[in-house]
C-alpha cells in the first residue's frame, strides 16, 4: 500500500534556484493540496486541487505554482526560491473536496533554501 | 472563513496521567473536526474525527474528542498516556472544501 509518495525526501537548494517537489497518490482521490509546516505555525495550505484540471490558492500561494494534469500527480513548483521557503512541505488527498472526507498525508519533504 | 485555534503549544505530562489538548474553532458554515497525530520525522495520520451524530468520538488508542457547538470546541483527552503517545498534535477543521489546521500541540510524557 503506497498511499501518497512525496519526493525528494529532503533537499537542498540554493536561493535563486527553481524546484519541483514531486507529489503521487494511488488511492484515485480527487481533491489534493500542498501544505507547508512551521514551527509554531501549524500547516499552512499552499495550494489545492478538487479535482484534475483545476487548482486554487490557499493561505500562503506566492512564490509557489501547482499543476493538476492528471488525478495522481500534483507538483508544486518553486521558481525562484528564497530562504523564508525553508520548511517541510506535505502533499495530502482526500477522495473528494467534500466537508466528510479525511485526508491523507505523506512523509514530506525537508527543504532547506541557502 | 474557518479558523483553528490550539490554546497550548507545549503540554508535558507524566506517564499514566491524564491530559486534554485544546482546541478551539470559528467558521461561518457547518463544519467537520478531526484531529491528526504527527509522530517524529512522520507525516500526520487520522486520530479521530468527527463529522455527525455523537459528539463524542473515540479513537483505537484510547483518545477521545468531544463536539461541543455552543463553545465551539473540540477537545481532546486521554485518562491515562503512555510513552507512546509522545507525538505533535494538530486540529483541524474542514468547511468551504478547504482543511484548515491549527498550530499543533507538542505532548511530552514524562516516565
Amino acid at each position: 500500500i503506497a498511499g501518497i509518495t512525496q519526493a525528494p525526501t529532503s533537499q537542498i537548494l540554493a536561493a535563486g534556484r527553481r524546484m519541483t517537489l514531486r507529489c503521487t497518490q494511488d488511492m484515485r482521490h480527487n481533491a489534493m493540496y500542498w501544505y507547508r509546516q512551521d514551527l509554531g505555525l501549524g500547516l499552512r495550505l499552499i495550494h489545492y486541487s478538487n479535482t484534475a484540471g483545476t487548482t486554487g490558492k490557499g493561505e500562503v500561494p506566492d512564490g509557489y505554482s501547482v499543476s493538476r494534469a492528471n488525478t495522481d500527480d500534483f507538483p508544486l513548483t518553486l521558481a525562484s526560491a528564497v530562504p523564508s521557503q525553508t520548511s517541510v512541505y506535505f502533499c495530502a488527498s482526500s477522495r473528494s473536496a467534500e466537508m466528510n472526507t479525511e485526508a491523507f498525508f505523506g512523509q514530506g519533504t525537508r527543504l532547506t533554501v541557502v | 472563513a474557518q479558523s483553528v485555534t490550539q490554546l497550548d503549544s507545549q503540554v508535558p505530562v507524566f506517564e499514566e496521567a491524564p491530559v486534554e489538548l485544546r482546541c478551539n474553532y470559528s467558521s461561518s458554515v457547518s463544519v467537520y473536526l478531526f484531529w491528526y497525530v504527527q509522530y517524529p520525522n512522520q507525516g500526520l495520520q487520522l486520530l479521530l474525527k468527527y463529522l455527525s451524530g455523537s459528539t463524542l468520538v473515540e479513537s483505537i488508542n484510547g483518545f477521545e474528542a468531544e463536539f461541543n457547538k455552543s463553545q465551539t470546541s473540540f477537545h481532546l483527552r486521554k485518562p491515562s498516556v503512555h510513552i507512546s503517545d509522545t507525538a505533535e498534535y494538530f486540529c483541524a477543521v474542514k468547511g468551504a472544501q478547504k482543511l484548515v489546521f491549527g498550530q499543533g500541540t507538542r505532548l511530552t510524557i514524562n516516565p
